[in-house]
């Protein structure tokens, strides 16, 4: 069975702070890896995926995350945080047709 | 570029009565999926769709049924409806090959339909 955890339901940081959100994965296979972005009352973005190839994956509005089978990790980041970057964040694993989604990070940007 | 639609985005029905969601995926896209968020939840797969049959199922009650249509699109039934039935819809659809590479797993989302149960 797969399933996702996210570390930390809620993760505040400053303007301009580097943005660290945790995902640790269980798969039996070699999973595929998302992260949503939920902004308040909208539907759920994809900002980045790892499907195969490259370990370190860039995405959309600046994130980045990086797969690491030994640590069973895919941690998201952004080296300089924005207002507009709050929002919820779910963390996603797949290798058949459905995703499995973490319980999501609330991340708020103080000014 | 199209997104997936869904319609509509709010719905109150009162307990027992029925719903129907519609869900119109992304040009070329033969797989659909249908996920449920409660309120401070994360989504959970309900049922999904490829080329009209279903392919896989979760938590889906026997009181809910969907299909896929001839077009692609998709609707969710929801009968004998229950106050924790009240939560975010999503549909979701993908490509299962885009001619380069295969793509199913990478789920496009609508805006959601809403729907409270009073």
């Amino acid at each position: 069975a797969q399933s996702v955890t996210q570390l930390g339901s809620h993760v505040s940081v400053s303007e301009g702070a580097l943005v660290l959100l945790r995902c640790n994965y269980s798969s039996s296979v070699p999973p595929y890896l998302f992260w949503y972005v939920q902004y308040p009352n909208q539907g759920l973005q994809l900002l980045l995926k790892y499907t195969t190839g490259a370990t370190l994956v860039k995405g959309i509005n600046g994130f980045e995350a990086e797969f690491k089978k030994s640590e069973t990790s895919f941690h998201l980041t952004k080296p300089s945080a924005h207002m507009s970057d709050a929002a919820e964040y779910f963390c996603a694993v797949s290798n058949t047709d459905k995703l499995i989604f973490g319980t999501g990070t609330r991340l708020q940007v103080f000014p | 570029a199209a997104g997936v639609i869904q319609s509509p985005r709010h719905l109150i029905k009162e307990k027992r009565e029925t719903a129907t969601l519609k869900c119109y995926p992304i040009p070329r896209h033969d797989t659909v999926y249908w996920y449920q968020q409660g309120p401070g939840q994360d989504p959970q797969f309900l049922i999904s769709f490829y080329e009209k049959m279903q392919s896989d199922k979760g938590s889906i009650p026997d009181r809910f049924s969907a299909q896929q249509f001839s077009d692609y699109h998709s609707e969710l039934n929801m009968s004998s409806l229950e106050l924790g039935d009240s939560a975010l819809y999503f549909c979701a659809s993908s490509q299962y090959w885009t001619g380069q590479t295969y793509a199913k797993n990478i789920q496009y989302f609508g805006a959601g339909t809403r729907l409270s149960v009073l």
